[in-house]
């Protein structure tokens, strides 16, 4: 029972190098979301999705891009790495709607651009 | 105002104490409220779901307060394990996912 599986759990990244965040969930969710957290600011959601081919921005998307080509997977691209997004990236995914209770996270990538 | 405010601590207190934290939330059509937790460097994890008639699990306590707007999560019995991040987490009507308080810190000392 692997839940959400994010990976990688740590990646340095210098200023202007691109990469992808990879999340995966086995539960058949239809929702899933990217969150950023960062220390006295909380979680911050990024992006999510309801469903295969179907994405949506959150509340800080910008420098972000995620598609949802399958139910499992929804990966993040940092498309530019800036020292901005220095954070620790959560994936999270529910059974239900946008709202559902039981939000399941995975268990984070650390991310520090130089 | 913000969508969700908590109170970030930190909490001190020794163990075997009561502690409490309120939670509140500026959209009075919001219906849905949980508490999480969140270990330090780990995933947050659902604590709780708080009902209107409050609700009741072991050494925790959630109640909601719809007039003021606010929500509460009481533990009693404070143990070293429960030294955590305690997340407040509201829905916003509209079909919106849900919103997180930035939320309290509690440290249980020995």
């Amino acid at each position: 029972n692997a839940g959400v599986t994010q990976t990688p759990k740590f990646q340095v990244l210098k200023t202007g190098q691109s990469m992808t965040l990879q999340c995966a969930q086995d539960m058949n969710h239809e929702y899933m979301s990217w969150y950023r957290q960062d220390p006295g600011m909380g979680l911050r959601l990024i992006h999510y999705s309801v469903g295969a081919g179907i994405t949506d921005q959150g509340e800080v998307p910008n420098g972000y891009n995620v598609s949802r080509s399958t139910t499992e997977d929804f990966p993040l691209r940092l498309l530019s790495a800036a020292p901005s997004q220095t954070s620790v990236y959560f994936c999270a995914s529910s059974r239900g709607g946008v709202d559902d209770e039981k939000l399941f996270f995975g268990s984070g990538t650390q991310l520090s651009v130089l | 105002r913000k969508e969700v405010e908590q109170d970030p601590g930190p909490f001190n207190v020794p163990e075997g104490a009561t502690v409490a934290f309120n939670c509140t939330y500026s959209n009075s059509a919001s219906q849905s409220f949980f508490w999480y937790r969140q270990d330090c460097r780990k995933e947050p994890k659902l604590l709780m779901s708080v009902y209107s008639s409050g609700n009741e699990d072991g050494r925790f306590t959630a109640q909601l307060n719809r007039a003021s707007q606010y929500i509460s999560l009481l533990i009693r019995d404070s143990k070293l394990s429960d030294s955590a991040t305690y997340l407040c987490v509201v829905n916003i009507p509209g079909n919106t996912p849900l919103v997180f308080g930035k939320g309290t810190r509690l440290s249980v000392i020995a």
